[in-house]
């Protein structure tokens, strides 16, 4: 069946320590997209990745860092300069990065501080 | 920057009532993209629509692109408490990564 999956579901971080969330398609799908969600916020984009071994700064970018070393997968690291982690994270990816295809979402990891 | 603005951010209706979100872009869309997120879940996509004045119908949900290309609305129908949930529209020039709206929350009593 495939699909989008991320993990974990729930991660907790202590303060100065990076996390990194993991998100894997088996659609063969060559762009993928890391986006945070918070409430009342809409989603916001972190990242994304056109193809492998590309990818670029979406419009909140700063103490995230990512990788795209295979096609299939494209984990998010949340670094201890991210201030303000508490967030809802979601993965999701497109058959390509033209703005007519639709992305499918991951179910999502939900970040707390300990 | 582009931006996608959605309203209400909030909408509670009881059973029956009909339902409208609306979505303005301060620039012309090449396209536009509505989502649902259920409570706890994760966006689907439900449609999209590219061409100027385009009308769509998904059973009670009926989807619209002005004239202009600056602006969209999604109408529900009748609501049921599965309509229950989060949608978004989402939209951008082309050759630019999607810009999502905020998102109209949408509460059913029966």
């Amino acid at each position: 069946d495939g699909g989008i999956t991320q993990s974990p579901k729930y991660l907790f971080r202590k303060e100065g320590q990076n996390v990194t969330l993991s998100c894997e398609q088996n659609l063969n799908h060559d762009a993928m997209y890391w986006y945070r969600q918070d409430p009342g916020q809409g989603l916001r984009l972190i990242y994304y990745s056109q193809i492998v071994n590309d990818f670029q700064k979406g419009d909140i970018a700063e103490g995230y860092s990512v990788s795209r070393e295979k096609k299939e997968s494209f984990p998010l690291t949340v670094t201890s300069a991210q201030k303000n982690p508490t967030a809802f994270y979601l993965c999701a990816s497109s058959i390509t990065f033209s703005s007519n295809q639709p992305q499918h979402f991951g179910d999502g990891t939900r970040l707390s501080i300990l | 920057g582009q931006q996608v603005m959605q309203i209400p951010q909030y909408q509670h209706v009881q059973e029956g009532e009909d339902f409208t979100t609306y979505c303005n872009s301060s620039t012309t869309l090449s396209n536009i993209q509505w989502y649902k997120q259920r409570p706890g879940g994760h966006p689907v996509f439900l449609i999209q629509l590219v061409k100027s004045g385009e009308v769509k119908k998904q059973k009670r949900l009926t989807f619209q692109f002005g004239e202009a290309k600056k602006n969209s609305s999604l109408h529900i129908t009748a609501t049921q408490t599965t309509d229950v949930g989060t949608y978004f529209c989402a939209g951008d020039q082309a050759g630019t990564a999607l810009i999502f709206g905020k998102g109209t929350t949408l509460s059913v009593s029966s």
